[in-house]
């Protein structure tokens, strides 16, 4: 069936460090990729989609490019901010859009 | 109004207790979902009721009972639950099908005692 895997951390780093998230997917035909940013105590909120192949999604200067070849939806930042300390959740939406299927989460930690 | 609206957004029940969680949208969405989040995990689906009919219910226990009174309004009746059922219960929508990202809410922290 359909899967999301992604580097399951924590991740922490210093303020104005480069971030790199690794998500890689499995999925028959077109799914929609997505990132999810889970604050302590909120709910998700969505980050930044990409809905066919070679789409750029970006937002609040996290970025990311859906890669068909290597199954991939890599989240990026040049330079991360204690308020970005959060979970990253990389999801899809299968073909038939049924279900939102998730990967584990990324925990990341920025300190000052 | 692009927001999914949760209430409560924390309840504390008892074992015998009946109980409802909310949710309500007010962007046309057709399809919406309930999820159960344990700490440190990604969201479990639930339920999801496609033009207010139920399209999936992923082997949930019947003590969680969902109901879609209208296109806008989505509850979660809640009877004899468990302390293992505390978790943080989210709620989403999404245009027919969800390719196009889902709309979550903030949630309802729920503690069984």
């Amino acid at each position: 069936g359909d899967s999301v895997t992604q580097m399951e951390g924590p991740v922490t780093l210093s303020e104005e460090a480069f971030l790199t998230i690794n998500c890689t997917y499995t999925a028959t035909g077109y799914p929609s990729l997505f990132w999810y940013v889970q604050y302590p105590g909120e709910g998700l909120q969505l980050l930044l989609k990409a809905t066919k192949a070679d789409d750029k999604g970006s937002n609040k200067g996290f970025e990311a490019t859906y890669r068909k070849e290597t199954t991939s939806f890599h989240l990026e930042k040049g330079s991360v901010q204690v308020s970005d300390s959060a979970v990253y959740f990389c999801a899809l939406s299968n073909q038939a859009g049924t279900a939102l299927i998730f990967g584990k989460g990324t925990t990341l930690s920025v300190s000052s | 109004d692009t927001e999914v609206t949760q209430t409560p957004k924390h309840l504390v029940m008892g074992m015998t207790n009946k109980k409802s969680l909310k949710c309500e949208q007010h962007m046309g969405h057709r399809a919406m979902y309930w999820y159960k989040q344990k700490a440190k995990k990604p969201p479990e689906l639930m339920f999801v009721y496609s033009y207010e009919k139920l399209s999936i219910n992923e082997s949930v226990p019947s003590r969680f009972s969902p109901e879609c009174p209208n296109s806008s309004l989505l509850n979660l009746h809640l009877h004899a639950l468990q302390p293992e059922d505390s978790a943080l219960y989210l709620c989403a929508s999404s245009p027919s099908g969800g390719s196009y990202g889902y709309t979550f809410g903030s949630g309802t922290r729920l503690t069984v005692v």
